[in-house]
């Protein structure tokens, strides 16, 4: 368990709908990464958020977005769903902002499935 | 752009023998990390060994180690006596230390498979 929990594992929704993935970070980190996996593909870095602020974007979609609370918990939005956004997406969080050697930690995934 | 490149898909090891996973990337930072995450059927990511850039000697952790090669940009992964348990998808994944320090650039995995 790597402290990093994400809500909810599993989802299942239709085209054109909108969706809200969360994601509670490790006691004490301020950084949450956001990463979309697609059927056999490695992760793609979306966007992290730092302490509330975002400090890096990725490939992320203009349908997509995310936000970082004041408890530090994040969550990510999808909205206009398509079928090829069906993915797992993971959480991961870390103390630092910029400490590229520091371990991240990942949350278990949420399965998105678009129908 | 950084790349990371994982060239075997696949690969199988009998248990108790050796195996080794490639992967090579591009970057044109002179400082950087690289890591290797195991991902089990429960779609975990585990960080298995990371590696600094700087470093000359090859990160070892218990039966998993390195061969970090700077000057041809490949960083294989070496798991020794192996066990059922490391049946999974590997993950080589390259962090900046500078202008991209903010991701991971993943590979597209290769998935290992124990045979008993």
């Amino acid at each position: 368990d790597s402290g990093v929990t994400q809500t909810p594992k599993h989802l299942i929704t239709a085209t054109g709908q909108r969706v809200t993935l969360r994601c509670s970070p490790r006691s004490g980190d301020l950084s949450v990464y956001w990463y979309q996996q697609s059927l056999d593909q490695g992760l793609q870095f979306l966007i992290q958020y730092y302490n509330g602020e975002e400090r890096a974007k990725g490939n992320i979609l203009e349908r997509f977005s995310a936000q970082q609370f004041p408890d530090l918990h994040s969550e990510l939005n999808l909205s206009s769903l398509e079928l090829g956004d069906s993915a797992l997406y993971f959480c991961a969080s870390s103390v630092a902002d910029r400490s590229p050697g520091e371990t991240q930690y990942f949350g278990p995934g949420t399965r998105l499935l678009v129908l | 752009a950084q790349t990371v490149t994982q060239s075997q898909p696949e690969m199988s090891v009998q248990e108790a023998e050796t195996v080794t996973l490639s992967c090579t990337y591009d970057t044109s930072e002179s400082d950087y990390y690289l890591f290797w995450y195991k991902q089990p059927p429960s779609r975990q990511m585990i960080l298995v060994i990371r590696q600094e850039a700087y470093k000359q000697q090859n990160a070892t952790e218990n039966r998993f180690s390195v061969n970090f090669q700077k000057a041809a940009k490949s960083f294989s992964l070496k798991i020794s006596d192996s066990q059922l348990g490391d049946a999974a998808m590997y993950f080589c994944a390259y962090r900046g230390a500078f202008n991209t320090g903010n991701q991971f650039y993943f590979g597209t995995g290769t998935s290992l498979t124990v045979i008993p």
